[in-house]
């Protein structure tokens, strides 16, 4: 079975541009997580879906940040315009229902290099 | 948001155990977790323990959780060079849509 699946693994850009990331959920799995990993810190949750509904954005800074998860399935982050501190893992995780029993499988994550 | 905090560092002698200790503040946790996080790889999980359970065995890995003080800790028998890796004490809660809590991780260096 596929795990979960994220694109790219490496992005580097320069502050000001807008950039995307790509996640595709374990098959089957109705909650996806996006979270945000600095530099020797622990992930941070940024965003939860259940289907297509955002149910937890409150961590997520909506003036440059947005998410979407069109028909349930993958999903997309987007910053724009990044700036110097956007600098992070970018990690998405999924799991079957979102109980605190279900594993939530983690993605590779996309590393976010803002110049 | 609540605080789970970590040691930052561990170093043990391969074949010795190695305990990593974490304490939380959320007197709503449900569950607990320990994620383990190699090189330039995801977070994998390895085992978590239920708020109402104190202990927890899986092979080589001991969970203890004191839910009175907040505190939960990992036991790693016979530690092996492989076992090198950040591990990561998470917590979760219903109100949170069980969404992870994480400390800032225990990085592990098992010598030979």
């Amino acid at each position: 079975e596929a795990g979960v699946v994220q694109s790219p693994r490496y992005k580097i850009i320069e502050k000001k541009q807008p950039v995307a990331f790509w996640c595709n959920p374990i098959s089957g799995h109705n909650t996806l997580y996006w979270y945000r990993q600095n530099l020797g810190q622990g992930p941070e949750l940024l965003i939860r879906y259940e289907n297509e509904e955002a149910v937890d954005d409150s961590q997520l800074p909506k003036d440059r940040f947005s998410a979407e998860r069109l028909k349930g399935v993958d999903s997309t982050l987007k910053i724009q315009p990044a700036e110097l501190g956007d600098s992070a893992v970018y990690l998405c995780a999924s799991s079957l229902a979102g109980e605190g029993a279900d594993t939530q499988y983690f993605g590779p994550g996309t590393r976010l290099t803002v110049l | 948001g609540e605080d789970v905090e970590q040691s930052l560092f561990l170093s043990v002698r391969e074949g010795d155990s190695s305990v990593i200790n974490c304490t939380y503040t959320d007197s709503s946790s449900t569950y607990l977790y320990w994620y383990k996080q190699e090189p330039g790889a995801g977070l994998q999980l390895l085992t978590y323990i239920f708020s109402n359970m104190d202990m927890k065995q899986d092979q080589r890995l001991t969970v203890l959780l004191n839910k009175k003080d907040k505190h939960l800790s990992l036991r790693i028998a016979d530690t092996q060079t492989g076992d090198s890796a950040i591990y990561f004490c998470a917590e979760s809660a219903a109100n949170s849509g069980y969404a992870l809590n994480f400390g800032k991780g225990t990085s592990l260096l098992v010598t030979p």
